[in-house]
């Protein structure tokens, strides 16, 4: 149980355009999710939580306006990279938490982006 | 100071060797620890919650010292698929939101 699964595994796109990424929780029911990025050999770094039907709250430093989540259902959580640049290549991962759990959060497969 | 702090490594063993993890954090308000395992290019994964008593996982033991803000991990008689990077991952300060290490690699060769 508790698998989270992530689309797309990779993309490479051009300077400029936006890239969408889908999070779903496939066999639970979400409370909350989290977006995440990684830079080769750092440290996962939140980059925003979401609950269903409510806005986002985005950790300091993170653009609101450029990573774009929507949490339309308690399954599905999507991040929108606009108007991405070289410097937004990462490996972008979400993660989704239940309740009962005591804070253990199941990862998605990640997304690798690259913008060339 | 970093909120949760790992010696990055590589540590290299041989297979069936011991090999002991630390980790420090700074938010004393923090209530849930955990190890995750992580391969090169893949997502974390849950590899045990971290308790007050300390708890084992077959080959794994974890221990948590409140006092002294400090978690670690033993891994007894590695295997070579042992290896992979450990992370060490915190709850920010009673909440539902984790803050991860950078990471401890290990390489178990033959």
């Amino acid at each position: 149980g508790a698998v989270v699964s992530q689309h797309p595994s990779w993309v490479i796109c051009k300077s400029g355009t936006s890239v969408k990424i889908e999070c779903r929780s496939l066999d639970f029911q979400a409370t909350t999710m989290f977006w995440y990025r990684q830079f080769p050999k750092q440290s996962l770094m939140l980059m925003a939580t979401s609950n269903e039907g409510s806005k986002a709250t985005y950790e300091q430093g993170v653009e609101k306006d450029k990573f774009l989540i929507n949490h339309a259902s308690l399954t599905l959580s999507t991040l929108t990279v606009t108007s991405a640049h070289p410097e937004d290549s990462s490996f972008y991962i979400c993660s989704a938490d239940t309740e009962g759990d005591l804070y253990e959060q199941y990862f998605g497969p990640g997304t690798r982006l690259t913008v060339t | 100071r970093k909120e949760v702090e790992q010696d990055p490594g590589p540590f290299n063993v041989p297979e069936g060797a011991t090999v002991a993890f630390n980790c420090t954090y700074s938010n004393s308000a923090s209530q849930s620890f955990f190890w995750y395992r992580q391969d090169c290019r893949k997502e974390p994964k849950l590899l045990m919650s971290v308790y007050s008593s300390g708890n084992e996982d077959g080959r794994f033991t974890a221990q948590l010292n409140r006092a002294s803000q400090y978690i670690s991990l033993l891994i007894r008689d590695s295997k070579l698929s042992d290896s992979a990077t450990y992370l060490c991952v915190v709850n920010k300060g009673g909440g539902n939101k984790l803050t991860f290490g950078t990471g401890t690699q290990l390489k178990v060769e033959l």
